[in-house]
């Protein structure tokens, strides 16, 4: 099976830029999908694939990858971006899908 | 837009079979290149495929749970459904319904949780 690794908590200055990478083998296969969960609620789709970002989520959220890495990236992080955020792939052995652990955004 | 909707008992006996029904509203379950799938997320944890099902009626599930769950569709009702067997206290969490694509997951349900306990 395939496994994906985040950073468990990150945090940002408001306003500012920060990164929340996932890690796995599969993501030298399949580029992954990110989502937003913030307490008490299901999680929404952030950005997926190589450049795609769902309608009506700000522009201040993109995706990029490289090797084994992918990364979301918060350009001038809002208090309304503090969430749980979780990376998606698939299993490259049998194309079941795979989260990471995710990362509790902290935006101070 | 699509809707997703989770529906169940929110209790269930431990050693007995928890029941789940997701019914989709705004378009047909049927219709699109769509995986129609569960997943889990235990209080204060991350989420867990549980597995999937296309409208052909195949199926695939996550390997640490395949041997007590069954996924199901009814295009008629516009439903899917999740029966996970012998359940314990460590089933106990929210269950989410979702549209899934090739690349990940666009549409969720809102959740519904479900507690094992006698």
């Amino acid at each position: 099976s395939s496994e994906l690794t985040q950073d468990p908590a990150v945090s940002v200055a408001l306003g500012q830029t920060v990164r929340i990478t996932c890690q796995g083998d599969s993501l030298r296969s399949y580029y992954a999908s990110w989502y937003q969960q913030k307490p008490g609620q299901a999680p929404v789709l952030v950005f997926y694939g190589k450049n795609n970002r769902p309608s009506g989520i700000p522009d201040r959220f993109s995706g990029s990858s490289s090797g084994n890495t992918a990364s979301l990236t918060i350009t001038g992080a809002q208090a309304e971006d503090e969430a749980d955020y979780y990376c998606n792939s698939r299993d490259s052995s049998n194309n079941h899908l795979v989260f990471g652990g995710g990362t509790k955004l902290t935006v101070l | 837009q699509v809707q997703l909707q989770e529906s169940g008992p929110g209790l269930v006996i431990p050693s007995q079979t928890l029941s789940l029904t997701c019914t989709v509203s705004g378009g047909s379950i049927s219709s699109g290149s769509y995986y129609w799938s569960w997943i889990r997320q235990p209080a204060g944890k991350g989420l867990e495929w549980i597995g999937r099902i296309y409208t052909s009626g195949s199926t695939n599930y996550n390997p640490s749970l395949k041997r007590r769950v069954t996924i199901s569709v009814d295009t008629s009702k516009n439903q899917f459904s999740l029966k996970l067997r012998s359940v314990t206290a460590a089933d106990t969490a929210v269950y989410y319904c979702a549209r899934e694509r090739n690349w990940g997951v666009d549409f969720w349900g809102q959740g519904t949780l479900v507690t094992v306990s006698s």
